[in-house]
Formats: C-alpha cells, structure tokens, sequence
C-alpha cells in the first residue's frame, strides 16, 4: 500500500520560512494535499496540488511537487508564532480514500 | 462555508455504556467519514459512507457501529468499548470533485 513519510519535527524563528518535506510511494496518486492541526482541533485544509502541476502558490504558502522524485514540499514564507501546529501531507489513493504522512511538528519560536 | 461540526466535544464513557458521536455538514457532500486519532499519530479511516450507504469498513470491531440518517448526518454508536479506543473521533466530508476532505473539530473519548 502507499506510504507516505515526513520528518517528525522542525522549529524556526518568527519571520523565517519553513518548508516542510513528504515523500510517498504511489506515483499514481492524482490530488496531494496539505493539512494543519492545531493542539486539541480537528484538520484543516490548507492547499491541494493536482499530480499534473509542479508548483501552487497560495499567499503565504507554496506547494512544489517532484513527480519523478515523489516529493512534496510546503514552503511557509514569514513564518509566525500562530503557525506552530502540526503539518500533515496525505495523498489520493482512490476517489475515496486519503493516506496521511506521519505528520511534521512545527515550532516556531519569537 | 466549509464547515462541519461535531458533537459531543468531550465524552467520557464507562465499558459498560452505550453512547452515540454525531457529525453533520450542510456542504452538500456526498462522502462522509469516521477516522480514529491517537495523539501525535496521524488519523486512522475507519468508515466511509459514499450516498448514505456504507462503502468503506477498515475492518472496524463491531462495538463501533456507524449510521448514516440522511445525507447530512453521520453517526458513530459506541457499546461496551476499550480503554484502548479512547482518542480523538473526527468526521469528515468530500465534495467529490477534488476529493479534498473537510473535517470537523473532532469528539474526544475517555473511555474508564
């Protein structure tokens, strides 16, 4: 089955960019998306990328996807202390079912 | 408006308790979800109803029983559960186009 990996852990200073790694297996997968969960709440949708595009922009975010590589990035620009949350990637296996990463805590610090 | 809610925000159970999560979304989705999150894990699917019919059953155990009412409604009735099944219980909904998932703020379960 797919699997889907990012690093446990990043921490930045206020202002920075933080850019947040996933790797999958699935070359098939067809919609990659980014998720945000704060202590305690539910997911948030943050930006989805098409399989066929290699880069979304969304304000502060940036998605770029490595099909050939099967990797996706998210780029924070001007990192702020209400992004410290947990990051997590998940891919579309089939129209019904989504695998998430292992997820990536991001502390950002003042 | 991307919402959708959950209720209760915090249950506490006993094994022996019969108890009901309830989800809604007035999005117009036609895929609706129960996932499973232990802490600092990513959330585990555990059913998926696609036109208010079952579709997707990760081989969930039996005192966990989902119900769909309507296409709006989803349903998590819980009887004689684990210590082990405390975690967060999220719902989510699809729109089906991009099939990018809508969550709710999830049910915390301590189950005593």
């Amino acid at each position: 089955g797919e699997d889907v990996e990012q690093s446990l852990f990043l921490s930045v200073r206020e202002g920075d960019s933080s850019v947040i790694n996933c790797t999958y297996t699935d070359s098939s997968s067809t919609y990659l998306y980014w998720y945000k969960q704060e202590p305690g709440a539910g997911l948030q949708l943050l930006t989805y990328i098409f399989s066929n595009m290699d880069m979304k922009q969304d304000q502060r975010l940036t998605v770029l996807l490595n099909k050939k590589d099967k990797h996706l990035s998210l780029r924070i620009a001007d990192t702020q202390t209400g992004d410290s949350a947990i990051y997590f990637c998940a891919v579309n296996t089939g129209f019904q079912k989504l695998v998430f990463g292992t997820g990536t805590r991001l502390l950002v610090s003042p | 408006d991307t919402e959708v809610t959950q209720t209760p925000k915090h249950l506490v159970m006993g094994m022996t308790n019969k108890k009901s999560l309830k989800c809604e979304q007035h999005m117009g989705h036609r895929a609706m979800y129960w996932y499973k999150q232990k802490a600092k894990k990513p959330p585990e699917l555990m059913f998926v109803y696609s036109y208010e019919k079952l579709s997707i059953n990760e081989s969930v155990p039996s005192r966990f029983s989902p119900e769909c009412p309507n296409s709006s409604l989803l349903n998590l009735h819980l009887h004689a559960l684990q210590p082990e099944d405390s975690a967060l219980y999220l719902c989510a909904s699809t729109s089906g186009s991009t099939y990018e998932q809508y969550f709710g703020p999830g049910t915390r379960l301590t189950v005593t």
